[in-house]
């Protein structure tokens, strides 16, 4: 079992309404990912982290903003959030190299 | 485009059937990886093969690769109800390129009992 916490697992919520994802991991990685994945399909890298105060835009442009302040704790945020929005989001860990540990993600759902 | 792409895009096989997937990629690797995902669930890592290794396995798993090819395939043995997934590969850069795993379009597996 990954030790990698997501919340919430699943969020309706109103057009222009401001969100944040919350991602927890209890292992110590350096890197911490957001991965945006609608249903069925692959998955787009919006943000990536290698440490704390290290934030990187991915290769999916995402309106959504990260922040890294402590190495445990990787919060996605959204100011207003669209329709458009409205997708699956992963949050996933790793050490220097190798396997990603993942979250169980955060269904959005914008009205 | 995509650095992975899974062919097929679905598969529906009966129990006891071997399950096969393949990915191609587009430029070179330090790794790639496959992972499970349940329905609504998030990725769960399977395996791992480096660039410089040809043929791995896992229990009833086996991965190959070929860099000539730009190619991977799994393959799962015995197949069981408990296999029905989308499988993913994913390709890490290393240090030549970015930091970050590229996934591909993933392949639905449908195990019927």
């Amino acid at each position: 079992e990954a030790d990698i916490y997501q919340t919430p697992r699943y969020l309706v919520i109103g057009t222009g309404k401001k969100i944040t994802l919350e991602c927890s991991q209890t292992m110590g990685h350096d890197k911490m990912y957001w991965y945006q994945q609608d249903p069925g399909m692959e998955l787009h890298l919006i943000h990536y982290s290698y440490g704390v105060n290290s934030t990187e835009k991915g290769d999916l442009s995402s309106e959504s903003t990260v922040s890294r302040i402590r190495t445990e704790h990787f919060p996605l945020t959204l100011e207003s959030a669209r329709p458009s929005h409205t997708s699956q989001y992963l949050c996933a860990s790793s050490e220097v190299a190798g396997e990603l540990f993942f979250g169980e993600g955060s269904r959005l759902t914008v009205l | 485009s995509q650095q992975g792409e899974e062919d097929p895009q679905a598969l529906s096989i009966q129990e006891g059937e071997n399950a096969t997937m393949n990915c191609s990629y587009k430029t070179s690797i330090n790794n790639l990886q496959w992972y499970r995902q349940n329905s609504g669930r998030g990725l769960v890592h399977l395996i791992l093969i480096r660039s410089n290794e040809r043929e791995k396995h896992s229990g009833r798993l086996r991965v190959t690769l070929d860099t000539s090819k730009k190619s991977s395939s799994l393959l799962i043995t015995a197949s069981r109800a408990a296999d029905t997934a989308s499988y993913f590969c994913a390709t890490d850069l290393g240090d030549t390129g970015r930091r970050a795993l590229t996934f591909g379009s993933g392949t639905r597996l449908q195990v019927q009992p």
